[in-house]
């Protein structure tokens, strides 16, 4: 079974301090991806990596910026925490060879910018 | 632009039939996925298609027209588990996920 793991579950910042997540995954799987999650919307492409140190802008990078120095580990970086980052944040991997590219998600980090 | 739209919310009855649909306006088309989603969990694969027609796994069954840019779960003898959101998801022509918002489904005794 494919594991991923994100650093914390529930996380609360301030305004304006540098937040790290962590996404660490078990199974080499070559892409990863990091989204957010809002009531209402669809999940939102922040970032993706399809290979070690490669990064993608997704659909809303604004704000971030991400990291991935291993192949089983994609960091993304609040670089100045704002109110309107307050979301529930999911890490995704999938293999990248083959047909179906399933996408198989991490439990999720709910941060809160105060 | 990149369109996907599912109901918000839909209700049904235990040990009901319910089926959730789905239309999408996308740049390409290289397969939908439906993932469930349980309250404050992450999303799970349920089923993939990328040729047009009925897809069956089990009490879950997912169908698709390309050609009309359509696609519904059909969920049978419904259980109070299965009480979460839905979610679908185009892969474009760049291969990226285009999601939907989700659908909650509740699911009354």
């Amino acid at each position: 079974d494919v594991k991923v793991t994100q650093s914390s579950r529930y996380l609360v910042k301030r305004t304006g301090e540098k937040v790290f997540l962590e996404c660490v995954q078990d199974m080499d799987h070559e892409n990863m991806f990091w989204y957010r999650q809002d009531p209402g919307l669809g999940l939102r492409l922040i970032y993706f990596s399809y290979d070690v140190k490669m990064k993608e802008k997704g659909d809303i990078p604004e704000g971030y910026s991400v990291s991935r120095e291993k192949k089983e580990r994609f960091s993304l970086i609040l670089e100045s925490a704002s109110t309107n980052q307050t979301s529930m944040y999911l890490c995704a991997t999938d293999p990248g060879q083959g047909d179906l590219n399933e996408q198989f998600f991490g439990p999720g980090t709910r941060l809160t910018v105060l | 632009g990149q369109n996907i739209d599912q109901p918000t919310e839909m209700t049904a009855t235990e040990g009901a039939i319910v089926q959730i649909n789905c239309t999408y306006q996308t740049s390409g088309f290289n397969g939908l996925f439906w993932y469930q989603q349980h309250a404050g969990e992450a999303p799970t694969f349920l089923s993939y298609n990328v040729l047009d027609g009925l897809e069956e796994k089990g009490r879950f069954s997912s169908f698709l027209s390309r050609s009309k840019g359509y696609s519904y779960l059909l969920l049978k003898e419904l259980q109070m588990k299965d009480s979460a959101s839905y979610l679908c998801a185009v892969m474009d022509s760049n291969y990226q996920l285009i999601w939907g918002a989700g659908t909650k489904l509740i699911i009354k005794p």
